[in-house]
């Protein structure tokens, strides 16, 4: 199986901060990462495909990186609405795998 | 609008069986993959299942692999997932996912993606 590692666990910041998530995979996965968002009691949420390519729907202060097995999630000016966990998920073979997620907090 | 709603979950014991339903609206259902995945607190989320939007062809995690089992219905536009020897680890809450893009081959890499998700049913395996 591919395993996902994404780092850092948990991120402290501010609002208006930029900040930066990275996730690692096992073996070369090409451009077939996504990212998702998860807000506490809701289901996750798509923002990024195909490493870079954004959601409709998604603000552009979404921005995804990478190819082979190291990608970034950047988010640009943090507002109150975007402290959330954020995992990464791999989609170039079965078994599909996640990250451990990334929780964004203030 | 686009939506997928699950049900069905609740609390069953150990060795038990369950059936649960993700009902979709606002998209033809017939022309898109569909997943299950679960989430735990301890092991995060996990892939569960796919099946292809005619329903000829199935994957799954090998954790379930012979004890659960996807299907539809496209005439009612449902999704479900049966269960069977469930075992407290089954614990968890289960959503249902489309892929984003129409009549994706699941057989083929890439495998498909994950763009709306359902609000999730919770499964609880307790004596």
């Amino acid at each position: 199986d591919v395993q996902m590692t994404q780092s850092p666990s948990l991120l402290s910041a501010s609002v208006g901060d930029r900040v930066t998530i990275t996730c690692r995979a096992s073996q070369d996965i090409n451009v077939f990462l996504a990212w998702f968002q998860q807000e506490p009691g809701k289901a996750p949420k798509s923002l990024i495909y195909d490493a870079s390519a954004l959601q409709s729907g998604v603000p552009s202060k979404f921005s995804g990186t990478g190819s082979g097995t190291y990608f970034t999630l950047t988010i640009d000016s943090l507002q109150p609405e975007d402290f959330a966990t954020y995992y990464c998920q791999q989609y170039y073979v079965y078994p599909l795998t996640f990250g451990g997620g990334t929780k964004v907090e203030i | 609008q686009l939506q997928l709603v699950e049900s069905g979950g609740g609390v069953v014991q150990p060795g038990g069986s369950l059936r649960i339903s993700c009902a979709a609206s606002g998209f033809v259902f017939t022309t898109y993959v569909m997943h299950w995945v679960r989430q735990t607190p301890g092991k995060g989320l996990e892939w569960v299942a796919v099946i292809s939007y005619d329903g000829s062809d199935r994957y799954y995690a090998d954790s379930v692999k012979g004890r659960f089992t996807v299907s539809r219905d496209n005439s009612k536009n449902t999704l479900y997932l049966e269960m069977n020897s469930l075992t407290p680890e089954d614990t968890a809450v289960f959503y249902c996912a489309r892929d984003r893009q129409r009549y994706k081959d699941i057989v083929l890499s890439p495998a498909p993606m994950m763009s709306l998700w359902g609000q999730g049913t919770r499964v609880v395996v307790s004596s």
